[in-house]
């Protein structure tokens, strides 16, 4: 089966950093792009990140570049998203996505049950 | 950014009756590979969201065929045939032609 777990969201200072980590299984993990998208509870989904298969191609949202790095580590089959100088406005659910290719993009399947990220003083 | 609009906000279904979302893209999704990357996705209450079809109208594995998908370029529809009680939730249509990747607002789905 299939599987994406995240963890790592807590209650974080404006202004402070935070690692977020998604552990894959049921798949051969580096044959895929992966994403990271973040729900405001009750909101949206919002695109954050990409990274393909090798990590040599990254994309961001406008709203995360220069803050947020996304990263990938193959031989332990797990995705990172560090979160730095985080806002108010970051606060949300970011979901783990592994994407249908391995250099593009296209569709998400499957979705983790997301890791909750509260950025408040 | 491409703008995804999808219309209505929200759907109130009797089990049994149609039900059908609207999402307009503000450029084409037609690429020139000759696919047209549009998606529809599912989030049941208390979920993560699940994919229902892709390019268009390509059911996607396990999803029942009362769900279709048609349209072309910029204006798309979902239709779902007979509704049924567990096909509650937001459905949101999505792009990945263009960077960044973006989602419709959403439509609720209740049934009544």
């Amino acid at each position: 089966e299939v599987q994406l777990v995240e963890s790592g969201g807590v209650v974080v200072q404006p202004g402070g950093s935070l690692r977020l980590s998604c552990a894959a299984s049921g798949f051969t993990f580096d044959d895929y792009t992966m994403h990271w998208v973040r729900q405001v509870p009750g909101k949206g989904l919002e695109w954050v990140s990409l990274i393909s298969w090798s990590g040599a191609t990254t994309h961001y949202a406008d709203s995360v570049k220069g803050r947020f790095i996304i990263s990938r580590d193959n031989s332990k089959n797990s995705l990172y998203l560090q979160m730095n100088s985080l806002r108010t406005e970051d606060t949300a659910l970011y979901y783990c996505a592994k994407d249908a290719y391995s250099s593009s993009w296209s569709w998400f399947d499957p979705w983790g049950q997301g890791t909750l990220v509260t950025v408040s003083s | 950014d491409i703008v995804m609009t999808q219309t209505p906000l929200s759907l109130s279904v009797t089990p049994g009756q149609p039900a059908s979302i609207s999402c307009k893209s503000s450029q084409s999704l037609l690429h020139s590979d000759g696919k047209t990357y549009l998606y529809w996705y599912l989030q049941k209450p208390g979920q993560s969201p699940q994919l229902l079809i892709y390019e268009v109208s390509n059911r996607f594995s396990g999803v029942p065929d009362r769900f279709s998908g048609s349209g072309s370029r910029t204006d798309f529809t979902l239709r779902i045939n007979r509704v049924e009680a567990e096909d509650l939730g937001v459905y949101y249509c999505a792009q990945s032609i263009q960077l960044p990747l973006t989602f419709g607002g959403g439509t609720k789905v209740e049934i009544k």
